[in-house]
């Protein structure tokens, strides 16, 4: 079942600009992780943050869980063309083996 | 570079037919997941399977099964396709249960 809801559903920037896009989840996780898809491939692991962790950098990347409020944060900085893709948080279940990914936002950054 | 491979990038099947698609994974994970992905409604698990011969229904095993005879190889039977099962189907595996999954680049497949 999914847990992770994606906010936006879409997002259209330009080159430079900074993108933020957050994700809700409804029970308890060990970890989350953000996952970019470029159209029409498989999905590319960005970052994992665990439970435990509030802030987590990756190169351009930065992200933000809240287990108070149940919601993480991706934010891309100085946005690329390149970076046009969706992006989906997944959280682990229940069942320990396999993730919940949210519907994904579309992210479109035009130069 | 790990890697995860699909037999199919596209394939086009009629009703009824049985179709299978392989999914083969060089990095000796133990756990392999079928999703199908349809606009809307994002990446839904189909089954997974966390051994060799060891298998779990994930959200939408209905019209599915599969079979994981090695380590490396997890495979998807549509028994008798059907229309409502044209969708794009991803694999992936991971070593270690919740973490990292590693994505094939999926198989559009067409059920005329």
């Amino acid at each position: 079942s999914q847990q992770g809801e994606e906010d936006p559903q879409a997002l259209s920037i330009q080159e430079g600009e900074n993108a933020t896009m957050n994700c809700s989840y409804k029970t308890s996780i060990n970890n989350l992780q953000w996952y970019r898809q470029n159209s029409g491939r498989g999905l590319v692991h960005l970052i994992l943050i665990r439970s435990n962790e509030r802030e987590k950098h990756s190169g351009r990347l930065r992200v933000t869980l809240d287990t108070s409020k149940k919601s993480s944060s991706l934010l891309i900085t100085a946005s690329r063309a390149a970076d046009t893709a969706s992006y989906f948080c997944a959280t682990d279940s229940n069942s320990g083996y396999a993730l919940n990914f949210g519907k994904g936002t579309s992210l479109l950054v035009t130069p | 570079d790990v890697k995860v491979t699909q037999s199919s990038r596209y394939l086009v099947k009629r009703t009824g037919e049985k179709v299978f698609l392989e999914c083969v994974q060089d990095m000796d994970h133990e756990n392999m997941f079928w999703y199908r992905q349809d606009p809307g409604l994002g990446l839904r698990l189909i089954y997974f399977s966390y051994d060799v011969k060891m298998k779990e229904k994930g959200d939408i095993p209905e019209g599915y099964s599969v079979s994981r005879e090695k380590k490396e190889r997890f495979s998807l039977i549509l028994e008798s396709a059907s229309t409502n099962q044209t969708s794009m189907y991803l694999c992936a595996s991971s070593l270690r249960v919740g973490h990292e999954q590693f994505f094939g680049p999926g198989t559009r497949l067409t059920v005329l």
